[in-house]
């Protein structure tokens, strides 16, 4: 059973960069069959993607955070990381990492959430 | 972009069926995923590709999609089912994932 767990900082600073990690567990992390996102939720909002990464390398980034937004892999760790800059009091969320088997199929798998707070 | 349009709330008494709608342009041409969210927890896929259960998943719950709307169908409703439920599909055209605003199911 693969399992994905986020890990990072909870609490930062307006205009300061976050830098979030997601270790996968208990599969094979650099089968071509996955692609890896990143997924947010504000306070008592709903679902907002973020990005994914491919195994290839390969991106593409919710184009309202594209500017701000970076996901990249380390294959050699079975890890995956978010770094989102610039960031406002709006980017306030529980992240979640996920993974998904390509093609329009569905996340099937979720870490647990972390929940990054932007405050002064 | 494509838009996916849930009601924000659903009510209905124990042991009823639970119908959750979720509409968009062509939503039939594109397989539909639902989650279901309870506080505090990650989403926990429940159907996929419109119809298909995952394996823990009751047989109470069944999915539709035909036209502009697919549905969620959760019959003999239990207290547990109370949760947020999101539709989402696959953005061909952006690549990207596209949720629904998501419908909370009250059980009263």
């Amino acid at each position: 059973q693969m399992e994905l767990q986020e890990s990072g900082p909870g609490l930062l600073k307006p205009s300061e960069t976050l830098s979030l990690t997601c270790t996968v567990s208990g599969g094979s992390f650099s089968s071509p069959s996955y692609y890896w996102s990143w997924v947010r939720q504000s306070p008592g909002m709903g679902l907002e993607w973020v990005g994914y990464i491919y195994y290839s390398g390969r991106t593409n980034y919710n184009p309202s955070l594209k500017s701000r937004v970076t996901i990249s892999l380390d294959s050699s760790k079975n890890q995956f990381s978010l770094s989102l800059n610039s960031l406002t009091a709006a980017d306030t969320a529980v992240y979640f990492c996920a993974r998904r088997t390509g093609g329009n199929s569905h996340y099937d798998f979720w870490g647990q959430g972390t929940l990054v707070t932007v405050s002064s | 972009s494509y838009v996916l349009t849930q009601p924000p709330s659903v009510s209905v008494a124990p042991g009823e069926t639970a119908t959750l709608s979720c509409e968009g342009y062509n939503i039939g041409t594109k397989s539909v995923h639902w989650y279901q969210q309870k506080p505090g927890q990650a989403p926990v896929v429940v159907i996929y590709y419109d119809r298909d259960r995952p394996s823990g998943i009751p047989e109470r719950f069944s999915g539709s999609n035909s036209g502009t709307t697919a549905a969620l169908t959760i019959s003999r409703v239990e207290a547990g089912d109370e949760a947020t439920y999101y539709c989402q599909v696959w953005d061909g055209t952006a690549d990207c994932p596209v949720f629904g605003g998501g419908t909370k199911l009250t059980v009263l």
